[in-house]
């Protein structure tokens, strides 16, 4: 697998209900971002966990991280249908951090 | 807040053009990144910058692609002849610093690219 492999690819869930994403990467991290793209639109950083860090929160957003696992997830919590977006994880690598991102999840929350 | 912003939103061009993709990073930052997305796939790292020279490049970024921070603000990319697969969205982020790797970066809202 990739470095940063999210799955699942696409998930459909109802306005109100909880969205779980997962993210997984293969080499060592300093941390691991989570970014947010609405269709053929702009990145939005979400969050950004350190990997001495295993959950963090930000409104409605919960993100935890396993380095044993490497993985991590995001959950958003009583989705709205304006959380309709891709959401990719990013991991910083090299000695300029660039970003190695992810697969993508699509998520659709339906009305 | 600040942000970073990205010149034109869409470009068309013929194949064979070429093309200059602009963007201001944020004031405060000092590495600066091209990635860019064709379309449906993910998000690809080109370049990053810093101190007026190309810290990293990935082998996409060939002899046809070059960067420049012309003058302290603008942050250019510029494909010298275009092919048809270079038809993509193409960001530009930036960074206040590298160390300890703990920075986020930011994007800018990024110019699609269509070549014909």
């Amino acid at each position: 697998s990739q470095q940063g492999e999210e799955d699942p690819q696409a998930l459909s869930i109802q306005e109100g209900e909880n969205a779980t994403m997962n993210c997984s990467y293969k080499t060592s991290i300093n941390n691991l971002q989570w970014y947010r793209q609405n269709s053929g639109r702009g990145l939005v950083h979400l969050i950004l966990i350190r990997s001495n860090e295993r959950e963090k929160h930000s409104g409605r957003l919960r993100v935890t991280l396993d380095t044993s696992k490497k993985s991590s997830s995001l959950l958003i919590t009583a989705s709205r249908a304006a959380d309709t977006a891709s959401y990719f994880c990013a991991t910083p690598t090299g000695g300029g951090n660039k970003l190695t991102f992810g697969t993508g999840t699509q998520l659709k929350v339906e009305l | 807040e600040p942000e970073v912003t990205q010149t034109p939103s869409h470009q068309v061009t013929q194949m064979g053009q070429e093309v200059i993709l602009r963007c201001v990073p944020i004031s405060n930052h000092l590495y600066f990144y091209w990635y860019r997305q064709i379309l449906g796939q993910k998000v690809e790292f080109l370049v990053s910058f810093y101190n007026n020279e190309i810290s990293e490049k990935s082998e996409i970024f060939d002899d046809q692609f070059s960067v420049e921070r012309p003058d302290g603000s603008n942050f250019t990319l510029k494909i010298r002849s275009t092919k048809l697969e270079d038809s993509a969205m193409y960001f530009c982020a930036s960074v206040r610093r590298v160390a300890e790797a703990q920075e986020t970066q930011y994007f800018g809202p990024g110019t699609r690219l269509l070549v014909l």
